[in-house]
């Protein structure tokens, strides 16, 4: 199965500031799918932003967008304009073509969002 | 009503007990996944099916089961709890395409 690295268990960020998520991946594929995921206290599994590798144009929601390396093999999630609802787990996962398109997915980074 | 349903929400069982935990969908997603979530260790695959005659294991199977009773139903079972079994539980539905993924609302399973 493909490596999905989060290497940031924990992040702080002032509201209306901006803070960036970092991911990185390992993989031999070509043609693969990345997606970021928050969990706020609810539990609820919430898709934020998803990056298909062939596009080479970021994607970008709203205050959300993505910086996408394909040679780096790193897909980073930029929030800008922080708001205290975005405090949250983040979840970085790649999509497996193999595991019936499973979803791999990073051991999260748990945003906080200060007043 | 929620296109993934789980139940229960939330339960307390004893070591040693057989739990089963229950997942129904009407997205007519054909793939289905259960994924176990643990603080700092995000979410791991236990198993996944394709549909009611193909059932995979994923990469953390041993020690349940699981049961795909119709195209919408695919229950997770732990014949024998035990305590590191203690988890949040997640079913997921997929209808094959990138974006087509839809997550259930959970399970906080304890086992004491």
């Amino acid at each position: 199965a493909q490596t999905v690295t989060q290497s940031q268990p924990e992040m702080s960020v002032q509201e209306a500031e901006t803070v960036t998520l970092s991911c990185t991946y390992d993989t031999s594929e070509s043609d693969y799918y990345l997606f970021w995921y928050k969990q706020p206290p609810s539990r609820q599994m919430i898709l934020v932003i998803r990056q298909e590798a062939y596009k080479q144009q970021n994607a970008t929601e709203n205050r959300f967008s993505v910086n996408f390396q394909k040679a780096a093999k790193s897909f980073s999630l930029k929030i800008s304009d922080s708001q205290l609802g975005d405090a949250a787990m983040y979840f970085c996962a790649y999509r497996e073509s193999n595991s019936g398109y499973a979803l791999n997915f990073g051991k999260g980074t748990s945003l906080l969002v200060t007043p | 009503d929620a296109d993934v349903t789980q139940t229960p929400r939330n339960r307390i069982t004893k070591t040693g007990k057989r739990i089963m935990l229950e997942c129904s969908q009407t997205k007519g997603h054909d793939r289905m996944y259960w994924y176990r979530q643990d603080p700092g260790l995000g979410l791991r695959l236990i198993y996944y099916s394709f549909d009611v005659k193909d059932i995979n294991k994923g990469e953390i199977s041993d020690g349940y089961s699981v049961s795909r009773q119709a195209q919408a139903k695919f229950s997770l079972s732990l014949e024998s709890a035990i305590p590191n079994q203690t988890a949040l539980y997640f079913c997921a539905t997929s209808s094959g395409l990138y974006y087509g993924y839809t997550f259930g609302s959970g399970t906080r399973l304890t086992v004491v």
